[in-house]
């Protein structure tokens, strides 16, 4: 059973537009969320994160939407950019039960941000 | 220096053959992680080492095995490699700390044939 769910394999935005990730999970012990970046060839590399108390984090043209009761997350990238193309992965993690200290990945969106 | 070395980068090896994976960091990071990515599963882990005494199994950790050599060194190891073990590994680190970030490695891109 996928704790993490990233229901979109891909997606694809015009170069100045709105990018929205979508990410839904299933464990409510979960409290910290994170949202990674992949380039081909290699590591994921940390973009953001969130924590179960903030509904909002922002950092530059990224900014993650927390909604606890929906237990859906939005990665939001505005503008877009043609290097943002990459996959991105959600990943939570918890302080309590079977999923403390490490982190739960989805399986990815592959986003495609045309010129 | 990458904060977390993989070796190798790539390799092809036969069914039944052992092989080793390596890793190793400079971040000084007391945890350290395999993951395992495949086509449309994400990534998923296999093992992980809170200190040199502590090794893990993951969600998917048959037919492998790991070491912890010291601080800076987690391998993975596939005893008798089989074509569905073809993937790419991904070796992370972290200091366990409120971000519970990850850095991970390059990766190492595994074909079983």
């Amino acid at each position: 059973d996928q704790q993490v769910k990233q229901n979109s394999p891909s997606l694809s935005v015009q170069e100045g537009r709105i990018s929205i990730l979508n990410c839904d999970y299933t464990n409510s012990m979960f409290d910290y969320f994170l949202w990674y970046k992949k380039y081909p060839a290699e590591g994921p590399t940390f973009l953001i994160s969130i924590s179960s108390i903030k509904d909002k984090n922002e950092d530059g043209r990224f900014t993650v939407f927390l909604n606890k009761s929906a237990k859906h997350l939005s990665l939001h990238i505005v503008p877009s950019q043609p290097g943002d193309s990459a996959v991105y992965f959600c990943a939570a993690s918890g302080n309590s039960g079977g999923s403390n200290y490490k982190l739960t990945f989805g399986k990815g969106t592959l986003l495609t941000v045309n010129p | 220096d990458a904060d977390v070395t993989q070796t190798p980068r790539n390799r092809i090896t036969k069914t039944g053959k052992r092989i080793m994976l390596e890793c190793s960091q400079t971040k000084g990071h007391d945890r350290m992680y395999w993951y395992r990515q495949d086509p449309g599963l994400g990534l998923r882990l296999i093992y992980y080492s809170f200190d040199v005494k502590d090794i893990n199994k993951g969600e998917i950790s048959d037919g492998y095995s790991v070491s912890r050599q010291a601080q800076a060194k987690f391998s993975l190891s596939l005893e008798s490699a089989i074509p569905n073990q073809t993937a790419l590994y991904f070796c992370a680190t972290s200091d366990g700390g409120i971000n519970y970030g990850y850095t991970f490695g390059s990766g190492t891109r595994l074909t079983v044939v």
